[in-house]
């Protein structure tokens, strides 16, 4: 079976310092991966979405960044985090090589706190 | 207009109620519609799948798409505590006109089930 991993689940940091999130997908090959963030009345954002290694496609401009240095693992990262960085962070995936679309599968998420 | 409108609530009910929850759509190419239950401070899970329109029933829960209306609905019948969550609608085109299965969520309504 196909599983997400997101770690860690919570994360306090101080303003400029240095971000990097993790997310691996286990059970499934080449999948469509995906970071949102989740902001309090504002709905899921899509931030970065990848179809392959080393492809990153960006949805938003902003102080953050993508890399799938492998098939199955997906980093957010930041050099220097803001206060505005704060939120609920979320990995998801999507299976490839079907015809049919059921969806993204998330994980359990990181919920960031900028000091 | 937003893509997609879903008011965020909150919705208070007792326990055992029908409850009703709703989005609409601007976008005539979405054909695969989604809902995903999230608790607090988890990531969302997929609840319900529909493609295009018509009604689906799993247990206690009937999705319903109207794509003449550009709008869908939630039904949960006999309403539990455990039910409490934030509920979010989600839809795509798919492949369709390079969208890549890019999935566009509503913001989200809170819902309470009081016992």
């Amino acid at each position: 079976s196909q599983t997400i991993h997101q770690w860690p689940a919570t994360l306090v940091q101080p303003v400029g310092s240095p971000l990097s999130l993790e997310c691996t997908v286990e059970g499934t090959s080449n999948p469509n991966l995906y970071w949102y963030r989740q902001a309090a009345g504002r709905g899921l954002q899509l931030l970065f979405y990848s179809v392959g290694i080393g492809q990153i496609s960006s949805e938003v401009p902003q102080n953050l960044s993508a890399s799938r240095p492998q098939d199955r693992q997906f980093i957010l990262s930041s050099k220097k985090l803001l206060l505005s960085d704060s939120g609920f962070y979320l990995c998801a995936w999507r299976k490839t090589g079907t015809l049919t679309f059921y969806g993204y599968t998330f994980g359990s998420g990181t919920r960031l706190t900028v000091v | 207009q937003k893509e997609v409108e879903q008011d965020p609530g909150p919705l208070s009910v007792p326990e055992g109620a029908i409850v009703s929850l709703n989005c609409t759509y601007s976008n005539s190419a979405f054909q695969y519609f989604m809902w995903y239950r999230q608790y607090s401070r988890k990531g969302p899970e997929l609840l319900m799948y529909t493609y295009s329109s018509g009604n689906k029933e799993d247990g206690r829960f009937t999705a319903q798409v109207d794509k003449s209306s550009k709008y869908i609905s939630l039904f949960i019948r006999d309403s539990q505590p455990s039910d409490s969550a934030t509920y979010l609608c989600a839809m795509s085109a798919g492949n369709s006109g390079g969208s890549n299965y890019k999935l566009t969520f509503g913001k989200g309504t809170l819902l309470t089930v009081n016992p």
